[in-house]
């Protein structure tokens, strides 16, 4: 099941840009990208999404490769309440698709 | 506005009981999704329900179950409870279940 691949835990300094990368070498043209984050055991918070073109909301930034094989979020200013866990998720849209969390990325923001 | 709310917030039970839990999605979401998480890992799908019909399952045994009412919310339902069923389950609502899901708080179960 599992169609990305995120590094297991990453480090930003807080106010700096924090960038995690996704890699989804085997995504089909009808699926999307999706960004959620979960902080400490709470329920899983929807970030962004897309499909090939970037997309920027007041959260945070999502660029896709051209190939669409991997994709950056990207927050532009960390904070501590931004340290959470981040999950990547490919799934087509227009079908009735459970949403597939892998182990996701563990984003540390520090002082 | 209200989002995704699910009850009990904690529940503890023992082994070869029962529990149901329940969701409300948010208004005008007419799917509701339920997920188990266990400790470490992330949310692993359970059920899908749109319109009272079930529109996807996952990988779980017979002994979890789920329905949808009416007015859109849900329950979920496990019988014989296992150790192994101890964990976070969230519910998650979406307009008509295609769409972007937006997850509830989850309710904590701890089988002893």
């Amino acid at each position: 099941d599992a169609k990305t691949t995120q590094p297991t835990s990453m480090d930003c300094a807080e106010g700096r840009a924090a960038n995690l990368p996704c890699n989804h070498s085997t995504i089909s043209g009808n699926e999307y990208v999706y960004w959620y984050r979960q902080i400490h055991s709470q329920g899983p918070q929807y970030i962004i999404h897309g499909l090939k073109n970037n997309e920027t909301n007041e959260m945070a930034s999502l660029i896709i490769t051209e190939d669409r094989k991997s994709s950056t979020l990207i927050l532009p200013h960390a904070t501590l309440r931004d340290t959470a866990v981040y999950y990547c998720i490919v799934r087509v849209v227009y079908n009735f698709n459970k949403f597939y969390f892998g182990s996701g990325t563990k984003l540390n923001v520090k002082p | 506005d209200a989002g995704v709310t699910q009850s009990p917030t904690h529940l503890i039970k023992t082994r070869g009981q029962h529990v149901t839990l329940r969701c409300s999605p948010i208004s005008g979401h007419k799917s509701v999704s339920w997920y188990q998480q266990v400790l470490g890992q992330g949310p692993q799908f359970i059920f899908q329900y749109y319109e009272k019909e079930e529109r996807g399952r996952g990988n779980f045994p017979d002994r979890f179950s789920a329905r949808q009412f009416p007015n859109y919310s849900s329950e979920l339902n496990v019988n014989a409870l296992l150790l192994g069923d101890s964990a976070l389950y969230l519910c998650a609502s979406s307009v008509q279940g295609q769409e972007t899901q937006y997850f509830g708080p989850g309710t904590r179960l701890l089988v002893l």
